[in-house]
């Protein structure tokens, strides 16, 4: 089974405050992904990786950055959190982008 | 860009009912993936399907590409049921390599 994991399931920053979100996955994959998720919007991709040190854009990208050092490893960096920022924040990998697998998911909430 | 519409987007069902849950699209797609979503926000995949019919226990699902829509079955339902069930359709349009999602149908099975 594919296993990704999240650095936290729940997280509780202030406003301005730099943020890191890392997740990890166990199989290998080539692409990982990551959105954010809130009421009544679904799911919005705010980055994806194709290969280790490659990133692109998602539908919303201002305001966080990402970095892949590692095949298994992406993380979603927010530079200064902002209120508008909390979110349920979703990482995913895939073997060939279009079959994706989710972690648990992390609840960030900005204060 | 292309439209995902699920419907209904609520539903109630007794413990031991079927459901029928849809998601039509407005263009032709490379793919499509059923996701539930379980209370504690996993998203968990459910079926990878282009066309044709899948089987997994007590749920199926059928995509009827050249009609672009696609149906998910929930035959006798549990309360381990609820919780939101997303499609999402892969477009490969050159480098625009994303899902695009539905907004959901929330289920929730009473005992």
């Amino acid at each position: 089974d594919v296993k990704v994991t999240q650095s936290s399931r729940y997280l509780v920053k202030r406003t301005g405050e730099k943020v890191f979100l890392e997740c990890v996955q166990d199989m290998d994959h080539e692409n990982m992904f990551w959105y954010r998720q809130d009421p009544g919007l679904g799911l919005r991709l705010i980055y994806f990786s194709y290969d280790v040190k490659m990133k692109e854009k998602g539908d919303i990208p201002e305001g966080y950055s990402v970095s892949r050092e590692k095949k298994e490893r992406f993380s979603l960096i927010l530079e200064s959190a902002s209120t508008n920022q909390t979110s349920m924040y979703l990482c995913a990998s895939s073997p060939s982008w279009d079959e994706q697998y989710f972690g648990p998911g992390t609840r960030l909430t900005v204060t | 860009g292309i439209q995902v519409e699920q419907s209904p987007p609520d539903l109630i069902l007794q413990e031991g009912a079927n459901s029928t849950l849809r998601c039509n699209f407005s263009d032709s797609v490379n793919n499509l993936q059923w996701f539930h979503q379980n209370p504690w926000g996993q998203l968990i995949n459910l079926f990878y399907i282009p066309s044709g019919t899948k089987q997994n226990g007590r749920l199926s699902a059928t995509t009827v590409a050249t009609e672009r829509y696609s149906l998910l079955y929930i035959s006798s339902s549990q309360t381990t049921d609820s919780g939101v069930y997303f499609c999402a359709v892969a477009l490969n349009a050159g480098n625009n390599r994303k899902l695009i999602w539905g907004l959901g149908t929330s289920l929730a099975v009473n005992p």
